[in-house]
């Protein structure tokens, strides 16, 4: 049984550029979140995506985008990139917006 | 006020120690209240939910204390394997259906030979 996977592990990117980063959620669950972890501190919440639409969002500025394709994987776009953007981006699945989150390995983005 | 803190560690320890972790929170409407463990650049895992009531699982125990917003994490005879980052985590709904987890920035263990 297939547990959440993210791609790709790592990134390198440079200031104003675009990056996408992608998941696939555990066999069986429908809904994906997406967190920021900065190093030395606890994941923060972006967003929710359930149904194919964004349910939920943190505290994160336009530039971070999301989406969910009808097989329930998920996309987490950031335009116009910040030095401050540079952190491990984790996605997690449950079955269903209320239940418990199963995180994957992270995509650890830097930017220079 | 942050929404979840925690203690910042990090707390090192013997192995066969007592350790205990403590978390409060600010948001009285929260539902549901977790720990999570995070080894070294790996991604968090579910450790154990919290109830009022108190939960044990083994050599854990975790407390849940409503009235005061406060969570906490007991590890009783710690093993080399516990040495992780502890993450206090809240859950909060949007009354939309939908709910999302607001984690603390985490207490480092290092359990010593």
């Amino acid at each position: 049984d297939a547990g959440v996977t993210q791609s790709p592990t790592h990134l390198i990117k440079t200031r104003g550029q675009q990056v996408t980063l992608r998941c696939s959620p555990k066999s069986g669950h429908d809904t994906v979140s997406w967190y920021q972890q900065a190093l030395g501190q606890g994941p923060q919440f972006i967003f929710q995506y359930y149904e194919e639409e964004e349910r939920q969002r943190g505290n994160f500025p336009d530039r971070f985008s999301g989406h969910q394709f009808p097989n329930y994987s998920s996309e987490l776009n950031v335009n116009a990139l910040l030095l401050g953007d540079s952190a491990l981006y984790l996605c997690a699945s449950s079955l269903g917006p209320q239940e418990t989150q199963y995180f994957g390995p992270g995509t650890r983005l830097l930017v220079l | 006020r942050k929404e979840v803190e925690q203690d910042p560690g990090p707390f090192n320890v013997p192995e066969g120690a007592t350790v205990a972790f403590n978390c409060t929170y600010s948001n009285s409407a929260s539902q549901s209240f977790f720990w999570y463990r995070q080894d070294c650049r790996k991604e968090p895992k579910l450790l154990m939910s919290v109830y009022s009531s108190g939960n044990e699982d083994g050599r854990f125990t975790a407390q849940l204390n409503r009235a005061s917003q406060y969570i906490s994490l007991l590890i009783r005879d710690s093993k080399l394997s516990d040495s992780a980052t502890y993450l206090c985590v809240v859950k909060s709904g949007s009354g939309a259906g939908s709910y999302q987890l607001t984690f603390g920035k985490g207490t480092k263990l290092s359990v010593i030979p």
